[in-house]
């Protein structure tokens, strides 16, 4: 069946240095890719996502890659600060209904 | 701007009892989808509705559970006798436009303690 999963369940970095959250997913025929940012206690808040046709997106710190060879989605976060601590979701939209598939999360702890 | 609003927050219920969980979706969207996380797990879609229809309903269990997006007033996620595998957190996400790459926007959610 359909799956979206992570290889890191928990990813530990010191402030300032770049990070890096992967994702596989299964599903070859999804088209659009969404990473989401989840604070204890919170909603899932939109950071940035990135559609088929593209291998890779920049947005403010952040860059989503794409490989579709291999179905791996990754994110980077430049520069991490302490308020980037938080689980982080990838997503994909499956079917015509704008399904979304998310994956089990990654903890992202930055260390001062 | 407002955005998703859920309430209650945190809702406490007994086996046996209801649960109505309500959405408002952001101003000008007119497409609502309900998700359900258990503790450190990902969300999982349940339901995705426009006003008056149920589109895809593929993620609702099939007892005690249904949703509703009427034409006027939030949309509704009804949990008829609850049990304690019902205890979750549910969140709602709206969007401007229907299938395709539309960006969903979460609300903070309500949190369901079945005793």
């Amino acid at each position: 069946g359909e799956s979206v999963g992570l290889h890191l369940p928990t990813l530990s970095v010191q402030e300032g240095d770049n990070s890096i959250i992967n994702c596989a997913y299964s599903n070859s025929a999804s088209d659009y890719f969404i990473w989401y940012k989840q604070e204890s206690g919170k909603g899932p808040q939109f950071i940035i996502d990135i559609r088929s046709n593209m291998d890779k997106r920049q947005g403010q710190r952040v860059t989503v890659l794409l490989n579709k060879t291999v179905k791996h989605l990754s994110l980077q976060i430049a520069a991490t600060q302490p308020g980037d601590s938080a689980v982080y979701f990838c997503a994909e939209m499956g079917g015509a209904t704008n399904k979304l598939i998310f994956g089990t999360g990654t903890l992202l702890a930055v260390q001062p | 701007n407002a955005g998703v609003m859920q309430n209650p927050r945190h809702l406490v219920r007994r086996r046996g009892q209801e649960a109505r969980l309500r959405c408002s979706p952001m101003k000008g969207h007119s497409h609502v989808y309900w998700y359900r996380q258990l503790p450190e797990e990902g969300l999982k879609f349940m339901v995705y509705l426009q006003k008056e229809n149920i589109i895809d309903e593929s993620g609702m269990p099939k007892e005690r559970f249904s949703a509703e997006f009427p034409k006027e007033g939030p949309s509704i996620l009804r949990i008829q006798q609850v049990v304690r595998g019902d205890s979750a957190a549910y969140f709602c996400a709206s969007s401007q436009q229907g299938p395709g790459t539309d960006t969903q926007y979460f609300g903070p959610g309500t949190r369901l303690t079945v005793l």
